[in-house]
């Protein structure tokens, strides 16, 4: 198993344009997260499932937020008309099965430059 | 106030000084992280703490408890542990809540 995986690692973009990410979690891990970072700030929740249910979202999930797991498996985060203060490290980090007291396993992450 | 607040916030020190970063929380929690993260992103767990201390190699991590308190300590530092470090406390839901981060620089 090579970890949590993410892409793309860096994505530029064009004000207003949608961007999607990918993030392929550690197989047996039914758990999967997603954060947001910026600059000199430490990550921030946004949204978490267990398998495909989407159980939790932060109010920095704006309407133009959406994030999928339809089979369970990887997670997409795609933002709608990007604004340059979505540029960020978005990170994604998945844990197994038992619900306390996991280790948490990150991704890379991939980071959005919206010019 | 944050509910994690680590300090300080940065720190610099010469190779094969002993290093202390602290972590203070205002909340109940499960279980207390401490992460790396080199420059270009990627966070790797350094260890999960829900009471004592723990050890691995040259890094020790302790909790208190009682008083909200956790240190993450570096014992002869070496350029190499050059990197941000971050506390991340798990409550009742599984997400986690991190702190700002404290950036080390080791010189040689």
């Amino acid at each position: 198993d090579t970890g949590v995986s993410q892409n793309p690692r860096h994505k530029i973009t064009k004000r207003g344009q949608n961007v999607t990410f990918r993030c392929d979690p550690i197989s047996e891990h039914n758990r999967l997260y997603w954060y947001r970072q910026t600059l000199g700030q430490g990550p921030e929740f946004l949204t978490y499932f267990q398998n495909e249910a989407q159980l939790e979202k932060s109010r920095l999930l704006s309407d133009r937020f959406s994030a999928e797991r339809p089979k369970g498996s990887f997670s997409t985060l795609e933002i709608q008309r990007t604004e340059q203060g979505d540029s960020a490290m978005y990170l994604c980090a998945s844990s197994p099965r038992q619900r306390m007291n996991t280790e948490a396993f990150f991704g890379q992450g991939t980071r959005l430059t919206v010019v | 106030k944050n509910e994690v607040e680590q300090s300080p916030q940065n720190l610099t020190a010469q190779e094969g000084e002993f290093i202390t970063i602290n972590c203070s929380y205002s909340v109940g929690i499960s279980a207390l992280h401490w992460l790396q993260q080199h420059p270009g992103g990627g966070i790797v767990s350094l260890f999960m703490l829900s009471s004592g201390k723990k050890k691995h190699g040259r890094l020790i991590a302790t909790i208190n408890i009682q008083e909200k308190h956790s240190s993450l300590h570096i014992t002869a530092s070496h350029p190499r542990d050059s990197a941000v470090y971050i506390c991340a406390v798990r409550r009742n839901t599984d997400k986690l809540i991190f702190g700002t981060g404290t950036r080390l620089q080791v010189f040689p």
